[in-house]
């Protein structure tokens, strides 16, 4: 069945940087376009952006355009999120999402907290 | 950007009952596909988000056909045809016609 694990959540300092990963198992990773979405605590769902199965089409929210870029190697079944120049505003839980006319699977998630 | 508007934000419901929650994006969902992408999803407590209904009226895999969706344009609902236990949790609606935007949540309970 379909399986998306991510990792790599933490405790970074406002300024710092993180990279997220997503294992994916279950299903053809590179036939799919995946999506990053995150929730900050208590709050709702926040899309921050999607790419395309073959990584050539790319798309983010304003809210972190020109800070998080995404990413996929689909030799390895892994989506990527790499963070920089993280705020406050960035503490969520982030999850990744198989695409299929919309968010279709979901992991469980993983915490980042951005506090000095 | 596609605003979207959910009403209510609390929804107290009787076991057994029905349960309806509507959805207003800012602008019509119509894709120059000629598809409507709007999404229901459910949040559990303590769970990740899980699909329902997508493209206003398709039932994901698994999911109850107690669980229906309707609407058209810019206006579109969710009903839950007899309230169960299990139906606790967050209702969200998203659209994924420009690029992504999900509606506030609204939040079911039982009486």
């Amino acid at each position: 069945q379909v399986q998306l694990v991510e990792s790599g959540g933490g405790l970074v300092k406002p300024g710092g940087s993180l990279r997220l990963s997503c294992a994916a198992s279950g299903f053809t990773f590179s036939d799919y376009y995946m999506s990053w979405i995150r929730q900050a605590p208590g709050k709702g769902l926040e899309w921050v952006s999607y790419i395309s199965s073959s990584g050539s089409t790319i798309y983010y929210a304003d809210s972190v355009k020109g800070r998080f870029t995404i990413s996929r190697d689909n030799a390895k079944n892994s989506l990527y999120l790499q963070m920089n120049s993280l705020r406050a505003e960035d503490t969520a839980v982030y999850y990744c999402a198989r695409e299929e006319a919309a968010p279709a699977s979901w992991g469980q998630g993983t915490l980042v907290t951005v506090s000095s | 950007d596609i605003v979207m508007t959910q009403t209510p934000l609390s929804s107290p419901v009787t076991l057994g009952q029905p349960a309806s929650i509507s959805c207003r994006s800012s602008q019509s969902l119509v894709h120059s596909d000629g598809n409507t992408y709007l999404s229901w999803l459910q949040q559990r407590p303590g769970q990740p988000p899980r699909l329902l209904i997508y493209k206003i009226s398709n039932r994901f895999s698994g999911v109850p056909d107690r669980f229906s969706g309707s609407g058209a344009g810019t206006d579109f609902t969710l009903k839950i045809s007899r309230v169960e236990a299990e139906d606790v949790g967050v209702y969200y609606c998203m659209q994924a016609t420009q690029l992504r935007t999900f509606g506030q949540g609204t939040k079911v309970e039982i009486k």
